[in-house]
């Protein structure tokens, strides 16, 4: 599976966008950038994914650089409720999801 | 909003006993997986399953376990015989195909091997 880094830890406040970026320079053609996100003590929640363009949901939006070699994952209003690991994965379509350690968002009130 | 439904939310279990986990996933969709999360470690990848039949496992899926969709709606993990190191949150979740939408995950069983 091709790697992604994130930083393990970001804070923002409450209300202000929040940018979470991913670096992944070994991207395949075919691989697709999918983000989870992880309340404690729950599942996994799908965020968003995309393969090269930007794309938009109720969610968030995922920023895809036009060499695909890194992304940017944006809360447009963070809320104390968004306070999760937040996870970047690359994968095939139908493949596993590799989970690496995320970032740790803290929301600050 | 459709769920993938889980359970029991929490199971108890002697070492050696035989469990099942039960996940119902989305009616609609049709690749299935379980994950399995260590306390305080990292959600790690068990086995996908397509059309009737494993489509990936990992080497932690070892010939303890099995996946069985014993009927349209239930898909189920087992451990044969348990041991201490299986405790962990088992997440099953669902997809409804390639490219189309992320995974779904449901809440989890908290499994715990004494």
């Amino acid at each position: 599976d091709a790697k992604t880094t994130q930083p393990n830890s970001m804070e923002s406040n409450e209300e202000e966008p929040v940018h979470l970026p991913c670096n992944h320079s070994t991207i395949s053609g075919t691989d697709y950038i999918h983000w989870y996100r992880q309340l404690p003590s729950q599942g996994p929640e799908y965020v968003i994914h995309g393969l090269t363009s930007n794309v938009n949901n109720r969610m968030a939006s995922l920023a895809i650089a036009e060499d695909r070699k890194s992304s940017t994952l944006i809360l447009h209003r963070a809320t104390l409720r968004d306070a999760a690991v937040y996870y970047c994965i690359l994968t095939t379509s139908g493949s596993r999801l590799t989970f690496g350690e995320g970032t740790q968002l803290t929301v600050n009130p | 909003e459709p769920e993938v439904t889980q359970t029991p939310s929490h199971q108890v279990t002697q070492m050696g006993q035989e469990v099942i986990l039960r996940c119902v996933p989305i009616s609609n969709h049709l690749y299935f997986y379980w994950y399995r999360q260590i306390l305080g470690q990292k959600v790690e990848f068990l086995v996908s399953f397509y059309n009737n039949e494993i489509s990936e496992k990992s080497e932690i899926f070892d010939d303890q376990f099995s996946v069985e969709r014993p009927d349209g709606s239930n898909f189920t993990l087992k451990i044969r015989s348990t041991k201490l190191e299986d405790s962990a949150m088992y997440f099953c979740a669902s997809r409804l195909g390639q490219a189309l939408g992320g995974y779904t995950f449901g809440s989890g069983t908290r499994l715990t091997v004494v």
